[in-house]
């Protein structure tokens, strides 16, 4: 029953790695999205995707990139990551478009800890 | 600045009502959200508003005043599996979601 699959729940790396967080969801969704949330903070958008090959820019894009190769998968690439990147990750999918009422699905988080 | 406000805790007793509000501030409004998310798993979706009004769900309600900036979660004959953090979530004139920090709700026996 499992629709949004994020490939690690935990992850543990070192200040400068380059970091992987992989998500694909089963729904035939055309939308998708990476956000982080930290404690009392709201979610905040860090990158999406309206269909294959396009990525748009969320609201803190900055030490962060996306790749949407194939339309189930949605990866996010921290390319040197820094402590301040400490955070749960959550990789979300919706269908149909943005102004409709489109629900999101979200994956079970990545907490990634950066050393 | 776009802003959403949710208290950050409330405790209730189980079998009892509690309402749990929200109000924003944004450019622009194209509907509210409601989310559930119990600890370190994800969230899911519980309501959506457009028109003011209230829509029931269950045990559940959400309430939407446009004009005030103001909407609530109403849950009703709470139960122990209550017990998880409420997000209230925005579209904006972008459609863009501005998210709240989210409610942390407490049962007690």
């Amino acid at each position: 029953d499992v629709k949004v699959t994020q490939s690690s729940r935990y992850l543990v790396k070192r200040t400068g790695e380059k970091v992987f967080l992989e998500c694909v969801q089963d729904m035939d969704h055309e939308n998708m999205f990476w956000y982080r949330q930290d404690p009392g903070l709201g979610l905040r958008l860090i990158y999406f995707s309206y269909d294959v090959k396009m990525k748009e820019k969320g609201d803190i894009p900055e030490g962060y990139s996306v790749s949407r190769e194939k339309k189930e998968r949605f990866s996010l690439i921290l390319e040197s990551a820094s402590t301040n990147q400490t955070s749960m990750y959550l990789c979300a999918s919706s269908s149909g478009q943005p102004s409709g009422a489109n629900v999101l699905t979200f994956g079970a988080g990545s907490r990634l800890t950066v050393l | 600045g776009q802003n959403i406000d949710q208290p950050t805790e409330m405790t209730a007793t189980e079998g009892a009502i509690v309402q749990i509000n929200c109000t924003y501030q944004t450019s622009g409004f194209n509907g509210l959200f409601w989310y559930q998310q119990h600890a370190g798993e994800a969230p899911t979706f519980l309501s959506y508003n457009v028109l003011d009004g209230l829509e029931e769900k269950g045990r559940f309600s959400s309430f939407l005043s446009r004009s005030k900036g103001y909407s609530y979660l109403l849950l009703k004959e709470l139960q122990m599996k209550d017990s998880a953090s409420y997000l209230c979530a925005v579209r904006d004139s972008n459609y863009q979601l501005i998210w709240g920090a989210g409610t942390k709700l407490i049962i007690k026996p």
